[in-house]
């Protein structure tokens, strides 16, 4: 069955760090991945995705992730954080269905705090 | 980029009562949409996937006759928990699927802000 973990549900960096943030996924096939972002109270906001091709996938905010198909791993990487960047993060894996859409599967998350 | 809207963004209700949330793609058209519900300081758990025209598919554990979805049209679909109680109390988002005619990558989900649903 597909799954996605997140190994760290909190992390605390201070402002200017650099920040990686784990994910780990199970899939039987080549995996459609994403990271979102939710501030407090509000939607998810698309931050990346890898479907194929370069394993190094570059997003907004100065976000990138790389995939890892040896280590079934997409971690999330920013080399200098901001202290708007306090959120809580998801992983997701797309498992493609019929119709050419993707159920999507989270991991449980990881909520950002930064220092000043 | 495209917008997903949501109506109300919170809502308190009684015990017994039943409540709607609507769920709007502003400027694409959605053929489908999908409903999610989060507890809290937990990740988003698939409810259900509805497609424009043809009835809602629930997975595993949801009551259909409990969360009614209706999708009647290309930019709305909406959740109406029936006979709300406590134990409905949540944190209810839904995302859109662009149809493909806008220019944007097809099959890119795009989620609305949410809806904070307390029962009391």
């Amino acid at each position: 069955a597909q799954s996605v973990t997140q190994p760290d549900i909190h992390i605390t960096v201070s402002e200017g760090a650099s920040l990686e943030l784990r994910c780990n996924y199970s899939y039987g096939a080549t995996p459609y991945l994403f990271w979102y972002v939710q501030s407090p109270g509000q939607g998810l906001q698309l931050l990346l995705k890898y479907f194929s091709g370069d394993t190094l996938v570059q997003g907004i905010k100065g976000f990138e992730a790389e995939f890892k198909r040896s280590q079934s791993s997409f971690n999330l990487r920013k080399p200098s954080v901001h202290w708007s960047d306090a959120a809580e993060y998801f992983c997701a894996v797309g498992h493609l269905l019929s119709g050419g859409y993707n159920k999507l599967i989270f991991g449980a998350g990881t909520r950002l705090a930064v220092h000043p | 980029g495209a917008v997903v809207s949501q109506h109300p963004s919170r809502v308190i209700c009684k015990s017994g009562t039943s409540v709607k949330i609507e769920c709007r793609s502003l400027d694409f058209q959605a053929t489908t949409m999908f409903w999610y519900r989060q507890f809290p300081k937990k990740s988003l758990m698939l409810m259900a996937t509805s497609n424009e025209g043809s009835k809602a598919t629930y997975e595993q554990g949801v009551e259909k006759d409990k969360f009614l979805i209706n999708h009647a049209s290309l930019t709305l679909s909406t959740l109406t928990v029936t006979s709300a109680h406590p134990e409905d109390s949540s944190f209810y988002i839904c995302s859109a699927r662009d149809r493909g005619t806008s220019g944007r990558a097809v099959g890119e989900q795009f989620f609305g802000p949410g809806t904070r649903l307390t029962v009391l």
